[in-house]
């Protein structure tokens, strides 16, 4: 079954704890993201990778770190957690990065960081 | 920049009533279109899409036209179900950018 997996779907952690959110996709997609979604704000572009080893900043890219050294896996590291990243996060693929290349979304990880 | 504005919810509606999401976008130059579902506790799902003025996108009864004289992308459907209620995402797509709107809540009651 073709799927974005990611791990935890729930977490909650103090500040300045580090951690990481692994992203799985099991489709051989070259193009990789991760968004936060916010209330009233939708979702919002953190970091993106548009293949192995190519990453660049989305819209809120502040506080974050990807790295991407297998065409499978996107974690999102978070290297001294604060309350303002209390939020919900999805990991994406798609084959290309956006035009008609639909976007297949991760389940979700809810984040609170007291 | 590139921006999506997209009618605020919370939206709750009787079971087969009309439904109608607005959807405007600011954009240069022609954007893909899309409409992404999220149903509670999932992620996003494209829902449908058009990439051109005048296409038309459908997908479980739900439809959508791109209207590029009045950058609008509303969502239809003629007579909801319970299963729709969810949460619904415009996103155009323009220029190696996807903007995602705020998002609209739909409730259906039976």
């Amino acid at each position: 079954e073709a799927q974005v997996t990611q791990n935890p779907r729930y977490l909650i952690t103090v500040t300045g704890k580090k951690l990481t959110v692994t992203c799985s996709q099991n489709m051989n997609h070259e193009y990789m993201s991760w968004y936060r979604q916010d209330p009233g704000l939708g979702l919002r572009q953190i970091y993106y990778s548009m293949n192995v080893e190519v990453t660049d900043k989305g819209d809120v890219p502040e506080g974050y770190k990807v790295s991407r050294k297998e065409k499978r896996n996107f974690p999102l590291i978070l290297e001294s957690p604060s309350p303002n990243q209390t939020s919900l996060y999805f990991c994406a693929s798609s084959w290309k990065r956006g035009g008609t290349h639909e976007q297949y979304f991760g389940p979700g990880t809810r984040l609170t960081v007291t | 920049g590139d921006s999506v504005t997209q009618m605020e919810g919370p939206v709750t509606l009787s079971e087969e009533a009309f439904l109608t999401i607005n959807c405007t976008y600011t954009a240069t130059g022609y954007p893909s279109l899309f409409w992404y579902v999220q149903y509670p506790g999932e992620g996003l799902q494209l829902l449908l899409k058009a990439t051109k003025a005048d296409d038309k996108g459908s997908n479980k009864g739900f439809e959508a036209t791109y209207r590029k004289e009045t950058t609008s992308f509303h969502l239809e459907k003629g007579s909801v179900q319970v299963s729709d209620s969810a949460v619904y995402f415009c996103a155009p797509y323009n220029n190696n950018d996807m903007r995602f709107g705020a998002g609209t809540r739909l409730t259906v009651k039976p």
